[in-house]
């Protein structure tokens, strides 16, 4: 069975950096593409990154790059997403997703992890 | 960017009814679009897949349709569990979302 479990979200600080964590398993995590999408309070889906199996290609939105880095750690099959210069519009819930296939683009997310809540505030 | 604009924003309907909704995209994206149904306080489930393939599990009242800039996720047969919001989704050039639907009851 596929779970995808966050950590590491909380409280930080207007221009502060908080680093989100997702541990995965039921499959082979290197053979897959993952991605970070949130969803601020009361609001849509909004695409953040993504990262291909192998971790050697990532892409951002516009309204994290630069800010935000992606990585993966495929011997402990655990997703990362470094977020840095957080900003109150940054608060949101950050869902890791599992993409169909190794490359991050034109896959589809066929599993989410329940999300980890990012609040910026001081 | 790509930009998807799903309509309706909200609908109201009753169990059995039929509901349709749309997702339009800024260009082409060829069949790169997919949906998810999102319940409150729970995270996003994929339905439909490369704008017409359902999902291993999901019901076939679902289904999808459409290619290019225009695609239709329809329920055949609205069923209590399926109130919920609807977004779509356009993986063919830097992922996005359409604004999502709110499927309420009547």
């Amino acid at each position: 069975e596929v779970q995808l479990v966050e950590s590491g979200g909380g409280l930080v600080q207007p221009g502060g950096p908080l680093r989100l964590s997702c541990a995965a398993s039921g499959f082979t995590f290197s053979n897959y593409a993952m991605s970070w999408v949130r969803q601020a309070p009361g609001k849509g889906l909004e695409w953040v990154s993504a990262i291909s199996g192998s971790g050697g290609s990532t892409y951002y939105a516009d309204s994290v790059k630069g800010r935000f880095t992606i990585s993966r750690d495929n011997s402990k099959n655990t997703l990362y997403l470094q977020m840095n210069s957080l900003r109150a519009e940054d608060t949101a819930v950050y869902y890791c997703a599992k993409t169909s296939i190794p490359s991050p683009y034109s896959g589809y997310f066929d599993y989410w992890g329940q999300g980890t809540l990012v609040t910026v505030s001081s | 960017d790509i930009q998807m604009t799903q309509s309706p924003s909200a609908l109201s309907a009753s169990v059995g009814d039929r509901v349709t909704i749309t997702c339009r995209a800024s260009q082409s994206i060829s069949i790169y679009l997919n949906w998810y149904q999102q319940k409150p306080g729970k995270a996003p489930k994929l339905l439909i897949y490369d704008a017409s393939t359902l999902q291993s599990g999901v019901p076939s009242r679902f289904s999808g349709s459409g290619s290019g800039t225009d695609f239709t996720l329809t329920i055949s047969s609205l069923q209590p569990e399926d109130f919920a919001t609807y977004y779509c989704h356009q993986s063919y050039s830097s992922d996005t979302f359409g604004g999502g639907t709110k499927v309420e009851i009547k």
